[in-house]
């Protein structure tokens, strides 16, 4: 069984405050590293998918940082805002299976 | 270019019935893969379908199957149902070029929401 660990499990943090959030996973037999953003009601969206230890990915206020050797993935989120609030997941792959961490649920306060 | 459908949106069941659950992927998307939430187990992978053919199987019972047709439309069953079986299942497409979720971006549909009683 793949362990794949997302802390915090929830987060409360006021507009415009920085965070970040850790995805652990396996070291062994990685493929790549997926991380969605999943709304109430809504679909999971795709946020990005890191395969090489170093990589570093960036969307608007939303950056991701990959280290393969020791198993983690940093989330970031600059200046949150309300409509950030949402559960974070990351999804660990190996040649067949996705695995998701249980998700970080973020809530931005006005 | 529109999204992932699924059909239906809710379902009600009782033990021991089965159930077909549909989902259309993105056009042009080969591969779609099936996901069972639940509050307690969170995202689980339930199977992958590309080109018609299951390509990778999550670590569920033989009651969950699914099948893919020529479109790349995808179904999954699940007969003899349980009540550990309500949750909302969601399928996923993706061009499908490596493998389940690999480096394609998967695209999520809404999710039917199964419940057993």
């Amino acid at each position: 069984i793949l362990n794949v660990e997302q802390s915090p499990q929830s987060l409360h943090v006021q507009e415009g405050d920085s965070t970040n959030f850790t995805c652990s996973f396996p070291s062994s037999n990685f493929y790549a590293l997926h991380w969605y953003r999943w709304e109430t009601a809504k679909s999971p969206e795709a946020l990005f998918v890191m395969t090489l230890n170093g990589d570093e990915k960036k969307k608007g206020r939303i950056s991701a940082t990959l280290n393969t050797k020791e198993g983690y993935s940093y989330l970031y989120i600059k200046g949150s805002q309300p409509e950030d609030s949402a559960t974070y997941l990351c999804a660990f792959k190996t040649a067949s299976k996705l695995t998701f961490g249980t998700g970080t649920r973020l809530q931005v306060m006005l | 270019k529109a999204g992932v459908t699924q059909t239906p949106r809710y379902l009600i069941k009782t033990r021991g019935q089965q159930v077909t659950l549909s989902c259309s992927p993105i056009s042009g998307h080969r591969s779609v893969s099936w996901y069972q939430q639940t509050p307690g187990q969170g995202l689980q992978f339930l199977f992958e379908y590309f080109s018609e053919t299951q390509r990778n199987k999550g670590n569920f019972p033989g009651r969950f199957s699914g099948r893919q047709f020529s479109n790349s439309r995808s179904e999954m069953n699940v007969s003899t149902l349980e009540l550990g079986d309500s949750a909302l299942y969601l399928c996923a497409s993706s061009p499908g070029t490596s493998g389940v979720g690999g480096t394609d971006t998967q695209y999520f549909g809404p999710g039917t929401r199964l419940t057993v009683l």
